[in-house]
C-alpha cells in the first residue's frame, strides 16, 4: 500500500525558508523509474508543479521558482524534503507531494499525500 | 510559463457525456502526447484518472477516457454521475525538465 504524508510548519513568517518533509511508504526511491514530486495550490486556485527528484538523485525544478527551491531525499528514511526560500504571502498554499512514475514514454503522478496548508504571515 | 487552458466549468445531467478540453502548445501537449488528468474534490488531494493520454489506472471507472489531437487533449466522462462533480486538471510535460498543469475545470452535475 503506497502512502505519502507531508509535514512541516503551518505558519511561516515572510522572508523565512519553508522546510517540508514528505514521508512515504509502500515503495522505494532507489527503484529505477520512481520519483517524488511536489505541488502546491493556493486557496481557490489551480495546482502548480514545483519540483521532482528521481531515484538516481536527478532533480527538476519549476522554471519560475528555480532560484527559491531545493529538493533532496533521504532514501534510508523514505523521505523527500522541499525547501522554499524567501517565503512571501503569495506562497500561502496547500503543498502536496506525489509519487511520480517516470517511464520511457512519459511520467505521471499516481499517489498523492493529503497535503499541508502553509500560511505566510507576520 | 502559463498554464494549459481548460474551460472554467462544464456541466451536464446525469447519464450524459461531457468533454473537458486542455489546450497547450506545440512545446508541451502537442509535442509530448503524454497528458495526465486528475480529479480533485474540495479539500482533498488530487487523484490520477488518466495517464499517458488515454490509459486508466486500476480502479478508475471506464466511464473516463482520454484522447488528444494536436495541441489539445480531452477528458470525456460518459454516463455522468453525481459523484463525478469535482475539479479536473490536466498536466503535460513541458520540456526543459518541467511540467505544466491546466487552469482547472469545475464539473457540475445538474
Amino acid at each position: 500500500q503506497v502512502t505519502l504524508r507531508e509535514s512541516g510548519p503551518a505558519l511561516v513568517k515572510p522572508t523565512q525558508t519553508l522546510t517540508l518533509t514528505c514521508t512515504f511508504s509502500g515503495f522505494s526511491l532507489s527503484t529505477g523509474g520512481v520519483c517524488v514530486s511536489w505541488f502546491r495550490q493556493p486557496p481557490g486556485m489551480a495546482l502548480e508543479w514545483l519540483a521532482r527528484i528521481d531515484w538516481d538523485d536527478d532533480k527538476y525544478y519549476s522554471t519560475s521558482l528555480k532560484t527559491s527551491l531545493t529538493i533532496s531525499k533521504d532514501t534510508s528514511k523514505n523521505q523527500v524534503v522541499l525547501r522554499v526560500a524567501n517565503m512571501g504571502p503569495v506562497d500561502t498554499a496547500t503543498y502536496y507531494c506525489a509519487r511520480t512514475m517516470a517511464e520511457a514514454d512519459g511520467a505521471y503522478f499516481d499517489y498523492w499525500g493529503q497535503g499541508i496548508l502553509v500560511t505566510v504571515s507576520s | 510559463q502559463s498554464g494549459l487552458t481548460q474551460p472554467a466549468s462544464v456541466s451536464g445531467s446525469p447519464g450524459q457525456s461531457i468533454t473537458i478540453s486542455c489546450t497547450g502548445t506545440s512545446s508541451d501537449v502537442g509535442r509530448y502526447n503524454l497528458v495526465s488528468w486528475y480529479q480533485q474534490y474540495p479539500g482533498k488531494a488530487p487523484k490520477l484518472m488518466i495517464y499517458k493520454g488515454s490509459k486508466r489506472p486500476s480502479g478508475v471507472s471506464d466511464r473516463f477516457s482520454g484522447s488528444q489531437s494536436g495541441n489539445t487533449a480531452s477528458l470525456t466522462i460518459s454516463g455522468l454521475q453525481a459523484e463525478d462533480e469535482a475539479d479536473y486538471y490536466c498536466c503535460s510535460y513541458a520540456g526543459i525538465r518541467t511540467y505544466v498543469l491546466g487552469t482547472g475545470t469545475k464539473v457540475t452535475v445538474l
